[in-house]
Order: C-alpha cells, then sequence, then structure tokens
C-alpha cells in the first residue's frame, strides 16, 4: 500500500500569493497514478489534476501539478477567493486506492 | 449534465445492514469503472471499492471485505453499495464516484451513521 503524505497540514496565504502543495509517497510512484482533489466544506471533492500534471476539464491554468517519484507537488499560482480548500492528492496505481491527509488552504 | 445521487443513508445500530444507491446521469455508465469513497466526520478521503464496467471485477478496502459488496444495474444506470455487519467505524459520507482510477465527478453523498 502507498502512504501519501502531505505538507503543509495548513497553508494560510493572502489572494494574490502563490501556494505550493506537497504530497510525499512511501515508494516511488509512476506519476501516471497521481491525482489532486479540492474540498470545499459541504460539499464533494473535485478532480484538479490527475496523471501529476494533466488538469481535468474546466480547470483554471493557475492550477499545474508536478512531481515524479516520491515528491509531488500541486501549486496554485495566484489564489482567488474561491481556492481556499483542502486539497487532497491520490495515488491510484493499485489497490487499495490511497489518499493522503489534506492540506487546508487558509486566508492568512 | 453529469449528476450521481446517492441515496440510502442513516442511522444504524452496530451489527446492521443498510443499502446505498447512486442513480447516474449524463454520461455511458456501462462503459466506465466506478467507485464508493467515503468521508469520517472531520477526516480524510479513504476508498472503498469499485467495480468494473460490467461488474465481472470488485475490489475492496481490507477492512469492509466480505462486509460490503458493491454492484452495478447498467440498464438503470445505477450503482450500490450493501453493507452488512456495520461498525461504528463505518459512520461517514459516503460518495459514489466516476471512475476506477481518478474520479471524474462525484455524487454529494449520503451520511451513514452507525451508533447504538
Amino acid at each position: 500500500e502507498v502512504v501519501l503524505t502531505q505538507s503543509p497540514g495548513t497553508l494560510s496565504l493572502s489572494p494574490g500569493e502563490r501556494a505550493t502543495l506537497s504530497c510525499r509517497a512511501s515508494q516511488s510512484v509512476s506519476s501516471t497514478f497521481l491525482a489532486w482533489y479540492q474540498q470545499k466544506p459541504g460539499q464533494a471533492p473535485r478532480l484538479l489534476i490527475y496523471g501529476a500534471s494533466s488538469r481535468a476539464t474546466g480547470i483554471p491554468d493557475r492550477f499545474s501539478g508536478s512531481g515524479s517519484g516520491t515528491d509531488f507537488s500541486l501549486t496554485i499560482s495566484r489564489l482567488e477567493p474561491e481556492d481556499f480548500a483542502v486539497y487532497y492528492c491520490q495515488h491510484y496505481g493499485g489497490t487499495p486506492k490511497t489518499f493522503g491527509q489534506g492540506t487546508k488552504v487558509e486566508i492568512k | 449534465e453529469v449528476q450521481l445521487v446517492e441515496s440510502g443513508g442513516g442511522l444504524v445500530q452496530p451489527g446492521g445492514s443498510l443499502r446505498l444507491s447512486c442513480a447516474v446521469s449524463g454520461f455511458t455508465f456501462s462503459t466506465y469503472w466506478m467507485s464508493w469513497v467515503r468521508q469520517a466526520p472531520g477526516k480524510g478521503l479513504e476508498w472503498v471499492a469499485n467495480i468494473k464496467e460490467d461488474g465481472s471485477e470488485t475490489y475492496y478496502l481490507e477492512s469492509v471485505k466480505g462486509r460490503f459488496t458493491i454492484s452495478r444495474d447498467n440498464a438503470k444506470n445505477s450503482l450500490y453499495l450493501q453493507m452488512n455487519n456495520l461498525r461504528a467505524e463505518d459512520t461517514a459520507v459516503y460518495y459514489c464516484a466516476w471512475g476506477g482510477s481518478w474520479y471524474f465527478n462525484w455524487g454529494q453523498g449520503t451520511l451513514l451513521t452507525v451508533s447504538s
């Protein structure tokens, strides 16, 4: 089972700033099998990135994903008010599918 | 427009059973894997089970094997999760999710509470 560790737990930033979220895997994984989701309070998660760097349909280009091996990241180039939320990474390269514990991006 | 609508959640006593349903529209249901993912109150996301397009393959989280059964009815565009011998730790919002790897879309979730 691949364990994903996200850091930091909470990121306090202001609108307009750049956010960089980290996701570290317990073993080397193919970038083909790494996704990112956004979840706002009381809502279902929303797919942002799959295959480590491919944006899902309708996702703004201020969201980008990168990484390989054990280290992956999600970058939000300039935070908009609607981007303050919890973000999860996911590995789907086998069974069980696993999620990181989440990073909360909050308004500073 | 893609829609996934879960139903069937509620309050169940430990050891009890419940069946969740997910009605799907907006995409060709019969050609995609489908999944259930849960989220305990205030916690993160946890994959529960998934099922192949034709129902011929199913996979489960270790802690639910033998207790939960995922199934689908492609004629009704519906996904199901039969849950037996429920435990307090199964308390969560259960989401129906489109896909077997990454999840294109999610339903709004249905809350299962296991408590006496």
